[in-house]
């Protein structure tokens, strides 16, 4: 069973330019998370897609957004981009509330 | 809101020795914790979830514990193995009561086994 796929694996964009990771859940997952992890901050919630709506997010400004397809697949928008962007992000899914989350190996962003 | 603490930040151990990792957490109104490996520029490894209704949990050389009442986690390590070296994160739901609305994690113990 495949697991948890992101895309790309690295990205390198331009301060200002817009960006879209992409993110593949374990068939039969309905829920998709999304985190940013930055050098020392360690992993941060950004948003939570469940049966194709936006359930929650975190604390992060509004140009982080995103979508959550028909098909439980998800995209993840950045806006803006600034330096302090520049992140692993990770994408998770789970089949439930308050079930097992597994992770994919995540897209690493820099932005320069 | 929940805060998730993971000590020690880092631990260097010779091959072969057991160990021991914690994890505390705020709030004891959890559903579940969870513990997760994670090698270097790598995404997470589920390793254990714990229920809350659960005391412990087991997978080959791992177990890991829950106290709910004093919000700690323990994973022990058994017979370490280079193999065994990464960052390892517990994680607990981000909102107090509350489930599936994502995880709040602690910033990780950095592990190292010597061969």
């Amino acid at each position: 069973e495949a697991g948890v796929t992101q895309s790309p694996t690295h990205l390198i964009k331009t301060r200002g330019q817009q960006v879209t990771l992409r993110c593949s859940p374990i068939s039969g997952h309905t829920s998709v998370y999304w985190y940013q992890q930055a050098l020392g901050l360690g992993l941060q919630f950004l948003l939570w897609y469940d049966e194709g709506e936006e359930r929650n997010r975190g604390n992060f400004p509004p140009r982080f957004s995103g979508r959550q397809f028909p098909n439980y697949s998800s995209e993840l928008n950045v806006n803006a981009l600034e330096l302090d962007d520049s992140a692993l992000y990770l994408c998770a899914s789970s089949p439930g509330r308050n079930t097992e989350a597994f992770f994919g190996q995540g897209t690493r962003l820099t932005v320069v | 809101k929940q805060e998730v603490t993971q000590i020690p930040a880092a631990l260097s151990v010779p091959e072969g020795e057991n160990l021991v990792l914690n994890c505390s957490f705020t709030d004891s109104a959890i559903y579940n914790l969870q513990w997760f490996r994670q090698d270097p520029g790598k995404g997470l490894t589920s390793l254990l979830l714990i229920q809350s209704s659960q005391r412990e949990q087991t997978s080959g050389r791992l177990n890991a514990s829950l106290d709910k009442s004093s919000g700690r986690s323990t994973l022990y390590i058994a017979a370490s193995q280079p193999g065994d070296s990464a960052t390892y994160l517990c994680a607990v739901p981000l909102f107090i009561g509350g489930g599936a609305d994502g995880l709040t994690f602690g910033k990780g113990t950095h592990l190292i086994i010597q061969p």
